[in-house]
Order: C-alpha cells, then sequence, then structure tokens
C-alpha cells in the first residue's frame, strides 16, 4: 500500500496568512493526487484534483503543486471559512489512500 | 443539483449485518464509477470499496475483503454496501462519493452526508 503522510499534523495561522500543507507519498504516484477539506460533522469537499488542477467552484486563493513523491496545498491568504482539516488522497493505485490529515486552527 | 443520500446506518452487533443504501440524483448514475470510504470518530478517511459504472468490477480494501459487498442498481441510481461479520472496528460514518468524470479517474465529487453505523453489544 501506498503510505500518504502529511506535515505537519495541525497547524495555526491567522486570517490573511499564507499557508502551505505538504504531502509525502511513500513511493511515486505521478500527478495522482487530490487535495480535500473538511469541516466538524460534513463530509469531505474537493479542492484539487491531479495535483495541480482547481475543481470547479473552489477559490483560486487554493493551487496545488508537486509530482512523484512531494506535493503542496498552499492557501495563499486564509479566509474565516477555510479553518478545517485538510486530507491528501492517491489515486495511483489500490487501495486508495489518504494522509492523516493537517487541521488548520486560528491563532 | 448533484447530490448523494446514504442511508442505513444503523446500531448493530458484533458479528451482525447491515445494508447502507445511497441515492444519487442530478446525474446520469449509470455513468460514473462509485465509491464507499469510511471515517472512524475522530479519526481520519478510509477508502473501503469501489465499483465500476455498469457494476461488473468490484475493488475493496483488505480490511473488508469477503465480508462487504457492493453493489448498484442503476435503474434506481441507487448504490448500496453490504457489510456482513461486522466488527467494532468497522464502526465508522460511511461516505459515498462519486468520481468527478464519468470514467474512472479516482478523485471523489460530490459525497454524501454520511451514515453512522455502530457495532456494539
Amino acid at each position: 500500500d501506498i503510505q500518504m503522510t502529511q506535515s505537519p499534523s495541525s497547524v495555526s495561522a491567522s486570517v490573511g496568512d499564507r499557508v502551505t500543507i505538504t504531502c509525502r507519498a511513500s513511493q511515486g504516484i505521478r500527478t495522482w493526487l487530490a487535495w480535500y477539506q473538511q469541516k466538524p460533522g460534513k463530509a469531505p469537499n474537493l479542492l484539487i484534483y491531479a495535483a495541480s488542477s482547481l475543481q470547479s467552484g473552489v477559490p483560486s486563493r487554493f493551487s496545488g503543486s508537486g509530482s512523484g513523491t512531494d506535493f503542496t496545498l498552499t492557501i495563499s491568504s486564509l479566509h474565516p471559512e477555510d479553518y478545517a482539516t485538510y486530507y491528501c488522497q492517491q489515486a495511483n493505485s489500490l487501495p486508495i489512500t489518504f494522509g492523516q490529515g493537517t487541521r488548520l486552527e486560528i491563532k | 443539483e448533484v447530490q448523494l443520500v446514504e442511508s442505513g446506518g444503523a446500531l448493530v452487533q458484533p458479528g451482525g449485518s447491515l445494508r447502507l443504501s445511497c441515492a444519487g440524483t442530478g446525474f446520469t448514475f449509470s455513468r460514473y464509477w462509485m465509491h464507499w470510504v469510511r471515517q472512524a470518530p475522530g479519526k481520519g478517511l478510509v477508502w473501503v470499496s469501489r465499483l465500476n459504472s455498469d457494476g461488473t468490477t468490484t475493488d475493496y480494501a483488505d480490511s473488508v475483503k469477503g465480508r462487504f459487498i457492493i453493489s448498484r442498481d442503476n435503474a434506481k441510481n441507487t448504490l448500496y454496501l453490504q457489510m456482513n461479520s461486522l466488527r467494532a472496528e468497522d464502526t465508522a460514518v460511511y461516505y459515498c462519493a462519486r468520481d468527478i468524470a464519468a470514467g474512472q479517474k479516482g478523485w471523489f465529487d460530490p459525497w454524501g452526508q454520511g451514515t453512522l453505523v455502530t457495532v456494539s453489544s
């Protein structure tokens, strides 16, 4: 199985800050990576797919980059509604696996 | 509006069975691969199973293989998860999710609201 490791596990930031979350795959996955946002009690919401493609309806302050084993999700300027948990997910091979999550908290 | 609505979650005893349903509306259900993903209380997301558009190809996580069965009825626009030999570690919110585009992609959008399965005596 491909292990997905996110860092940090949690981060505190202020409104307006730039935030970067990293995801590392245990083996190369080309660009078969997605990012999701999940708020408490809600289903996850797809932000980025194919490592850098912005899903329709997602604000442009979200961006993704990377290929192979190392990937990043960047929020260019935090909005109050961005406080949530973020997950990366690989779809290169079965089983599909997720990172452990990164909790983004208000500073 | 594209929507998925799960149902069927309940409290069940260890060793018991349960069938979850996921109804899709607002899109041509029969064109899309569908998935089940679960999340134990306070934990992360875990992929469980997937099914191709015509219901002929299935895949499972090792943790549920031989116990869970994914299926669909395209005439009813509904996905199912038959869960047998349930264990305490199967306790989770179960989400159904659709591939973002017709044909297998592996990116999930949208998701249902989730249905809670609790396995306990």
